[in-house]
């Protein structure tokens, strides 16, 4: 079974409004940690947010959110008014195991590509 | 956000020579660094870690014997491909964790390097 799921390989989103990136993840992990960087065309990849597993709030970095459904398994990327410099390609990806333990490796999903329209 | 660097950016290579690409952490140290590998339209596929004085840990199906990877200091890793063949031609990413920092933010954030696009002729 896939540990992380983007369902979207492609999004279409006109500038200035909102859009919403789906992942899912399956882990029997009490402790993880989930991560969406994007990837423009030029191959950087670019940290955008993250969110750990025992984490109250869902996290948000300026324009970046992360809606965080623990229960569904869900860690959907929402991005408020997008700009066209938004279009890339975005991954999600997860840690297992606790930040502070040795296993640092991140799975990722295959990405979804948003492109934002003017 | 911490900063990685990749050298070289692009680089093609006859079949059967061996290239190095380098990973450095510039303003931070990293214990561990991670190499991947993505073919076009695709996802990230985790080839090794790097430890620092230590031997890599390999994923299941990358040979190690091709892949030699070496991270001789806290802010260098570098990984040569030996005798490379068309087959190799991909996009190496690398990434590091910026310990101190991480450890302070109890997260795991890595870092990624620009990636190295490698054609081989």
């Amino acid at each position: 079974a896939q540990k992380i799921t983007q369902t979207q390989p492609g999004m279409f989103v006109q500038e200035k409004e909102a859009v919403t990136l789906d992942c899912t993840y399956d882990t029997s992990d009490p402790s993880y940690g989930l991560f969406w960087y994007k990837q423009p065309s030029s191959g950087e990849m670019i940290f955008l947010i993250y969110q750990g597993s025992y984490d109250q709030q869902n996290a948000t970095e300026g324009r970046y959110s992360l809606n965080f459904q623990k229960a569904r398994k869900s860690a959907n990327l929402v991005i408020s008014a997008s700009q066209l410099g938004d279009s890339a390609m975005y991954f999600c990806a997860m840690r297992e195991g606790g930040s502070g333990g040795s296993n640092y490796k991140l799975t990722f999903g295959k990405g979804t590509l948003l492109t934002v329209n003017p | 956000g911490a900063v990685v660097s990749q050298h070289p950016s692009r680089v093609i290579c006859k079949s059967g020579t061996s290239v190095k690409i380098e990973c450095r952490s510039l303003d931070f140290q990293a214990t561990t660094m991670f190499w991947y590998r993505q073919f076009p339209k695709q996802s990230l596929m985790l080839m090794a870690t790097s430890n620092e004085g230590s031997k890599a840990t390999y994923e299941q199906g990358v040979e190690k014997d091709k892949f030699l990877i070496n991270h001789a200091s806290l802010t260098l890793s570098t990984l040569t491909v030996t005798s490379a063949h068309p087959e190799d031609s991909s996009f190496y990413i690398c990434s590091a964790k910026d310990l101190l920092w991480s450890n302070y933010l109890r997260t795991d954030t890595q870092y990624f390097g620009p990636g190295t696009r490698l054609t081989v002729l």
